[in-house]
């Protein structure tokens, strides 16, 4: 049983330009967070996202953040016009329903140029 | 809003030695969990403490709920160079798993 999978591990982007996240939850696991951890920081809660659903959002910046996680297919996590604030591990996490264990991925690291 | 403060920040210690690293918090949380996440990768969690004034042991490991579910620390008996890393503990309110992480105490253990 293959672990959260995340993709790509290392992402550079220039000012102004998009991310894109992706995030496979473990098999059997339905629900999908996604984290944002800055340098010698603890990880910060960003969005909850069930299978076409958005949960609680409430971790997410109001512009240029949206997260998915469609029926088919990875969750991802879209930062447009990226600036460089948004450099940091971005994590994602999945669980099966009804549990309080969390399984992480690898982690995306962000770098904006 | 929740904050889980953790100290020390950075510990180094040789190899043998005990410690205790802390985590407090003024919220009550329904249940805390602690994380090991070593560079370039995700947390990977430890355990799960839920009742307060639990202890729970995980080999030489010992994690303590706080009676009022404020504050938790971890005990490490005899430490060894690969429990290096950065341990972080995370407090869960509410019915899902939207965490509140500390900041982490950054351990370093010499051989």
């Amino acid at each position: 049983n293959a672990g959260v999978m995340q993709n790509p591990r290392h992402l550079v982007r220039r000012r102004g330009q998009e991310a894109r996240l992706r995030c496979s939850p473990m098999k059997g696991h339905s629900h999908v967070y996604w984290y944002r951890q800055l340098p010698e920081e603890g990880l910060k809660f960003m969005v909850y996202l069930q299978k076409e659903n958005i949960i609680d959002e409430s971790g997410m910046p109001k512009e240029r953040f949206s997260a998915e996680f469609p029926k088919e297919g990875p969750s991802i996590l879209r930062i447009q016009q990226v600036v460089r604030g948004d450099s940091a591990a971005y994590f994602c996490a999945s669980s099966p329903p009804d549990s309080e264990k969390l399984f992480f991925g690898s982690g995306t690291q962000l770098s904006v140029l | 809003t929740q904050l889980l403060e953790q100290s020390p920040q950075f510990l180094s210690i040789q190899e043998g030695e005990n410690l205790t690293v802390y985590c407090n918090s003024s919220s009550v949380f329904s249940s805390l969990q602690w994380y090991r996440q070593e560079p370039g990768e995700g947390p990977v969690l430890l355990v799960t403490v839920v009742t307060g004034g639990e202890v729970k042991k995980l080999k030489r490991l010992t994690f303590q709920f706080g009676d009022a579910r404020k504050d938790s620390s971890l005990h490490i008996t005899a430490a060894q160079p690969g429990d290096t890393g950065l341990y972080l503990c995370a407090g869960v309110s509410g019915g899902y798993n939207k965490l509140i992480f500390g900041a982490g105490t950054r351990l370093a253990v010499h051989p």
